[in-house]
C-alpha cells in the first residue's frame, strides 16, 4: 500500500507567477483534499475533489484552483502568486462514502514566494 | 463549523503518560473527533479518531466525554520521538463533502 506522494518538495517562485503542485493519492482512495499551512499555524482547508469535481471549498480566492484525474491524482494551481501564499501545501487522500474514515497526508510542498 | 481549543504547550517526562486535553463544545452529533500529530513540518500523521465511544489503538487512547464536548488523547508511555504538535480536529461533513477543521494544536515536549 503506497502512501500519498507530493511533488515537488520545495519550490521558489516570484510574485505574480503561477505554480502547479501535484499529488498522488494513496492506493484505494478516491478523494483528495488540499490544505495550506502557514508557518506556526494549523492547516487550513482549501478544497476537496471527488469524481474529478470540486466537492467543497474553503475561504480561498478563485486564483486557487485544482484538478483531479481519473486515477485520483490531483493538481493544485495558484495564479498571480502573492507573498502571503508562501506556505506548506498539504495533500490528503481519503475514501468517500465510508463513515469516519481517516485521511492520509503527504509530506507537503514548501512554496516560497519572493 | 465546530472548533477545537487546546493548550498551546505541554511537557511530559519520558516514560510517563501524556494526557492532551481538547475542548470541542460546539461539535455536532455526527461529527467525528480526530487526532493527528505533526513533526518538523512534515505531513500530519493520523493517531486515532472517535465519535462517541472511547477508542484505543497501538499508538494511543481517546477518551470522549459523554456530552462529547471534550476529549483527551492519552499516549501511555511517552518517548522522546513523541515530541510534536498534536492537533485535535473535528471532521465536518456537508452534503458536498467533508473537511478537517484544524485548531492551533498543542506542542508536546517529552523530556528525559
Amino acid at each position: 500500500e503506497t502512501g500519498v506522494t507530493q511533488s515537488p518538495t520545495h519550490l521558489i517562485k516570484t510574485r505574480g507567477q503561477q505554480v502547479t503542485l501535484r499529488c498522488s493519492s494513496q492506493s484505494g482512495h478516491n478523494t483528495v483534499s488540499w490544505y495550506q499551512q502557514a508557518l506556526g499555524q494549523g492547516p487550513q482547508f482549501i478544497f476537496q475533489y471527488y469524481r474529478e469535481e470540486e466537492n467543497g471549498r474553503g475561504n480561498f480566492p478563485p486564483r486557487f484552483s485544482g484538478l483531479q484525474f481519473p486515477n485520483y491524482s490531483s493538481e493544485l494551481n495558484v495564479n498571480a502568486l502573492e507573498l502571503d501564499d508562501s506556505a506548506l501545501y498539504l495533500c490528503a487522500s481519503s475514501l468517500a462514502g465510508v463513515s469516519g474514515y481517516g485521511y492520509t497526508f503527504g509530506s507537503g510542498t514548501r512554496l516560497t514566494v519572493v | 463549523d465546530a472548533k477545537t481549543t487546546q493548550p498551546p504547550s505541554m511537557d511530559c517526562a519520558e516514560g510517563r503518560a501524556a494526557n492532551l486535553p481538547c475542548n470541542h463544545s460546539t461539535i455536532s452529533g455526527n461529527e467525528y473527533v480526530y487526532w493527528y500529530r505533526q513533526i518538523h513540518s512534515q505531513g500530519p500523521q493520523y493517531i486515532i479518531h472517535g465519535l462517541k465511544n472511547n477508542e484505543t489503538n497501538e499508538m494511543a487512547s481517546l477518551i470522549i466525554t459523554e456530552d462529547r464536548k471534550s476529549s483527551t488523547l492519552i499516549l501511555p508511555h511517552a518517548t522522546l520521538r513523541d515530541t510534536a504538535v498534536y492537533y485535535c480536529i473535528v471532521r465536518v461533513d456537508k452534503e458536498y463533502g467533508n473537511k478537517l477543521v484544524f485548531g492551533a494544536g498543542t506542542i508536546l515536549r517529552v523530556k528525559s
